[in-house]
């Protein structure tokens, strides 16, 4: 099956820096990449996702890349805010299975 | 349109009880998966189920856990006989169809928090 590998664990970043998030997958058959956000005693929330026919997607503050050829994605957040502390979450998944998730990004954005 | 609905969101459970755990899926929605948060690790996968069938359940422990998505009603996650390790954040998520068939993703209900005592 498919193997998610999130870096880093944990980020700290000053109020209006970037934070940048990177996730690898095993499985070439991959084809769709979301991207979640918990906050602490909810439910993960989608933010952004991307197709394996896509480079690139930008959502306002928020973009994602997939690089197929390396089997990587990253999540690029600019200009931080408080509000954008949370646990983000990677995954991976390709036709009829489940969604592989990374072990989780835990970001916190210094005021 | 009421997004995926869990419930009961918080269970107290005594050693060797049964929990049972519902959601339904949003409306048009007919794939559920079911993940388990451990307290500050990630979602762990469960089992991935359509109705009246289990497609994957590869991230079910062998015993004392089981889930249906009956053509009526909820699906439910049932866990027997339960230990103070299954205590944990119970998500359960949705889709309209299989994954990939007109680029749908998935989203998750609130959550139901099992404390076993």
């Amino acid at each position: 099956g498919e193997n998610v590998e999130q870096h880093p664990s944990t980020l700290s970043v000053q109020e209006g820096d970037s934070a940048v998030i990177k996730c690898t997958y095993s499985d070439s058959a991959s084809n769709y990449f979301p991207w979640y956000k918990q906050e602490l005693g909810k439910r993960p929330q989608l933010i952004i996702d991307i197709r394996s026919n896509v480079g690139e997607k930008k959502d306002q503050r928020i973009a994602v890349t997939l690089n197929k050829t390396a089997k990587h994605f990253s999540l690029h957040i600019t200009e931080t805010q408080p509000e954008d502390s949370a646990v983000y979450y990677c995954a991976a998944t390709s036709y009829g299975n489940q969604f592989y998730f990374g072990t989780g990004t835990s970001l916190t954005v210094i005021p | 349109n009421a997004g995926v609905m869990q419930n009961p969101r918080h269970l107290v459970r005594r050693r060797g009880q049964e929990a049972r755990l519902r959601c339904s899926p949003m409306k048009g929605h007919s794939h559920v998966y079911w993940y388990r948060q451990l307290p500050e690790e990630g979602l762990k996968f469960m089992v991935y189920l359509q109705k009246e069938n289990i497609i994957d359940e590869s991230g079910m422990p062998k015993e004392r856990f089981s889930a249906e998505f009956p053509k009526e009603g909820p699906s439910i996650l049932r866990i027997q006989q339960v230990v103070r390790g299954d205590s944990a954040a119970y998500f359960c998520a949705s889709s309209p169809t299989i994954q990939g068939v007109g680029g749908n993703t998935i989203y998750f209900g609130e959550g139901s928090w099992l404390t076993v005592v």
